[in-house]
């Protein structure tokens, strides 16, 4: 079983859909939860870090339930531009390694 | 914000040869540095983590010997890839951090591709 697991994608919605990412960790004793968005042959950009009491920024909400350890991100009013995979990342307590998901490919159509 | 480049961006080699992919960090100095690789659709993977002036620390199943790192100052770390065959052909990704940000936040360098025919 993979450390971080996502919903396999990809997701295929029109422009202004509400998008909403899924994402389980499996080592309870992980310290730092984070999404990134990856463009196609680019390196991953940290879009939000994910803390216990939710977070939002703009469009995007992240959730991180430690006790079910599970980690969502909610896109609201998709863009073209938020074509994307989306990777959740989770830090390791011991030696701060991040551990990436698969990722979930997201593609926003006018 | 803090900018870490990598070069060359892409590389096709013969199968045999070795190829070194550099990797800096621009405006700051990073203590520790990371070299990752991702085959397509397939998430990124951490292959060895590299701290300015000490040996790099290997995760399980990555060949120390086939790939060699090198961080000899706090801007530069090198990555080696010997005896290149196919199978070795990925995204090669270095991430760097410094000590005051312990690992939370790592600076991804846009990443080399590598081609071994």
């Amino acid at each position: 079983r993979k450390e971080v697991e996502q919903d396999p994608g990809p997701f295929n919605v029109p422009e202004g859909a509400t998008v909403a990412f899924n994402c389980t960790y499996s080592n309870s004793a992980s310290q730092s939860f984070f999404w990134y968005r990856q463009d196609c042959r680019k390196e991953p950009k940290l879009l939000m870090s994910v803390y216990s009491s939710g977070n939002e920024d703009g469009r995007f909400t992240a959730q991180l339930n430690r006790a079910s350890q599970y980690i969502s991100l909610l896109i609201r009013d998709s863009k073209l531009s938020d074509s994307a995979t989306y990777l959740c990342v989770v830090k390791r307590s011991q030696g701060g390694k991040l551990i990436f998901g698969q990722g979930t490919e997201l593609s926003v159509k006018p | 914000g803090a900018v870490v480049s990598q070069h060359p961006s892409w590389v096709i080699c013969k199968s045999g040869t070795s190829v070194k992919i550099e990797c800096r960090s621009l405006d700051f100095q990073a203590t520790t540095m990371f070299w990752y690789r991702q085959f397509p659709k397939q998430s990124l993977m951490l292959m060895a983590t590299s701290n300015e002036g000490s040996k790099a620390t290997y995760e399980q199943g990555v060949e120390k010997d086939k790939f060699l790192i090198n961080h000899a100052s706090l801007t530069l770390s090198t990555l080696t890839v010997t005896s290149a065959h196919p199978e070795d052909s990925s995204f090669y990704i270095c991430s760097a951090a410094t000590s005051a940000s312990s690992y939370n936040e790592q600076f991804f360098g846009p990443g080399t591709r590598l081609t071994v025919l």
